[in-house]
């Protein structure tokens, strides 16, 4: 069965300060894995894309690594700001279209001042 | 561009009701898939509509439906509400090629009493 695992469920820490939040799956075959922010009551929004082939992709202070070899992603915030403060959602792709796609259940991330 | 839409953005239904949701995709966009959220469950796969076809389907019983029109805009279904589907639910396009980024609306709040 495909499965995205996350970790930590929850993670609280202090504004200015970095975080890394961690992404183990078993979806095969693959072909893209996404990490997503949610902010309360909102859709998520996309933050990366990353195919078997890339290593780390960044989008500003959120950097992603893949290791497609282990089946592990992360995703590093560096300098977190309070409006960080949100769900971050890994999403993985098998190699059919993005409708098959399986969600771990997120990090919820608190920022605090 | 305008981003994906959907109406309305909150309901309150008894059970046994059935209810509608809508969903307008990004301009272009010829995929539509919808989601459930729940604090419990995370995201939730319902189904994909790709040029007014359901292209893929989740693991939801009958009583949830869909169907997409030839503008791509999609309505989604649920029938004899039950206080379970109490949750929000999320509709995402895209282009439709294999594995490439969703857009999520705003979401939809149902509350069944």
């Amino acid at each position: 069965k495909n499965q995205v695992e996350q970790s930590p469920q929850s993670l609280i820490i202090l504004e200015g300060k970095n975080c890394t939040l961690q992404c183990n799956y078993t979806v095969s075959p693959f072909s893209n894995l996404r990490w997503y922010k949610q902010d309360t009551g909102r859709g998520p929004v996309s933050l990366t894309i990353m195919t078997f082939s890339e290593n780390t992709k960044s989008n500003g202070r959120y950097t992603a690594t893949l290791d497609a070899d282990t089946k592990q992603s992360s995703l590093h915030i560096t300098a977190s700001q309070l409006s960080d403060s949100a769900s971050y959602i890994c999403v993985v792709s098998p190699n059919t279209n993005a409708g098959k796609s399986t969600f771990g259940d997120g990090t919820t991330l608190t920022v605090k001042p | 561009k305008a981003g994906v839409t959907q109406t309305p953005r909150y309901l309150i239904k008894t059970r046994g009701q059935q209810v509608t949701l809508s969903c307008s995709p990004i301009s272009g966009h010829r995929s539509v898939s919808w989601y459930q959220q729940t604090p419990g469950q995370g995201l939730q796969f319902l189904f994909e509509y790709f040029s007014e076809t359901q292209r893929n389907k989740g693991n939801f019983p009958g009583r949830f439906s869909g169907r997409q029109f030839s503008n791509s805009r999609s309505e989604m279904n649920v029938s004899t509400l039950e206080l379970g589907d109490s949750a929000l639910y999320l509709c995402a396009s895209s282009l439709g090629v294999v594995s490439e980024t969703q857009y999520f609306g705003p979401g939809t709040r149902l509350l069944v009493l």
